[in-house]
């Protein structure tokens, strides 16, 4: 049975850090590409981030480019978001999601089940 | 930035009608783009990608056609688990910026 669990959500004052962390269990993440995305209350999904299957590639959106980081650790199964400078309008349920096999970007064919991250000015 | 828009916002129908949801892309985007269903509370989950391919597990009532910049995800028969909302993805563009259109809520007339 595939899992992606979320965990590190939380609050956060304006202009401070968090690292989300997303562990993967019943398959190797290493042949996979993995997605962040996220969700303010009551809008849309949002595409934030991008890391490929073989770690030399890494795209972000504009909105988060420079302030956040996406990296993985193969041997730990894990995918991790590095969030720094954060302000309110970060204020989001954000999902781990997963790419289909060997591809940079593709659909995206598993998520898991979502962090929430609170900013409070 | 690829720009991708979906209609209706809101689409009030009965079990049973047909259902038919729209997703207009800025650019050119092949068959490269992908319908997601999610429910209050749960993760979006994929129901097709390739602009037709139904992904696993998902009934044959939902269908997807398109290329280019229009795209159709049709249910040819609502039924009340079908009530939700629905997402469309491009993921064409390179260097990759691959955002979701602002998604159609399905509901209950």
């Amino acid at each position: 049975q595939v899992y992606l669990v979320e965990s590190g959500g939380g609050v956060v004052q304006s202009g401070g850090s968090l690292r989300v962390t997303c562990a993967a269990s019943g398959f190797s993440i290493t042949a996979y590409s993995f997605h962040w995305v996220r969700q303010a209350p009551g809008k849309g999904l949002e595409w934030l981030a991008v890391l490929s299957y073989d770690g030399k590639s890494k795209f972000y959106a504009e909105t988060v480019e420079g302030r956040f980081t996406i990296s993985r650790h193969n041997s730990q199964n894990t995918i991790f978001l590095q969030m720094d400078s954060l302000s309110p309008d970060d204020t989001a349920t954000y999902f781990c999601a997963r790419g289909m096999p060997l591809l940079v970007i593709s659909a995206i064919d598993f998520w898991g089940q979502g962090a929430l991250v609170i900013v409070s000015s | 930035e690829i720009l991708m828009t979906q209609s209706p916002a809101t689409l009030a129908l009965s079990p049973g009608e047909r259902a038919t949801l729209s997703c207009r892309a800025s650019r050119y985007v092949s068959t490269k783009l992908a319908w997601y269903q999610q429910k209050p509370g749960q993760a979006p989950r994929l129901f097709i990608y390739d602009a037709s391919t139904r992904a696993t597990g998902i009934p044959a009532r939902f269908s997807g056609s398109g290329s280019g910049t229009e795209f159709t995800l049709t249910i040819s028969s609502l039924q009340s688990e079908d009530f939700a909302f629905y997402y469309c993805q491009q993921y064409h563009d390179w260097p990759p910026n691959i955002p979701f259109g602002g998604g159609t809520k399905v509901e209950i007339k």
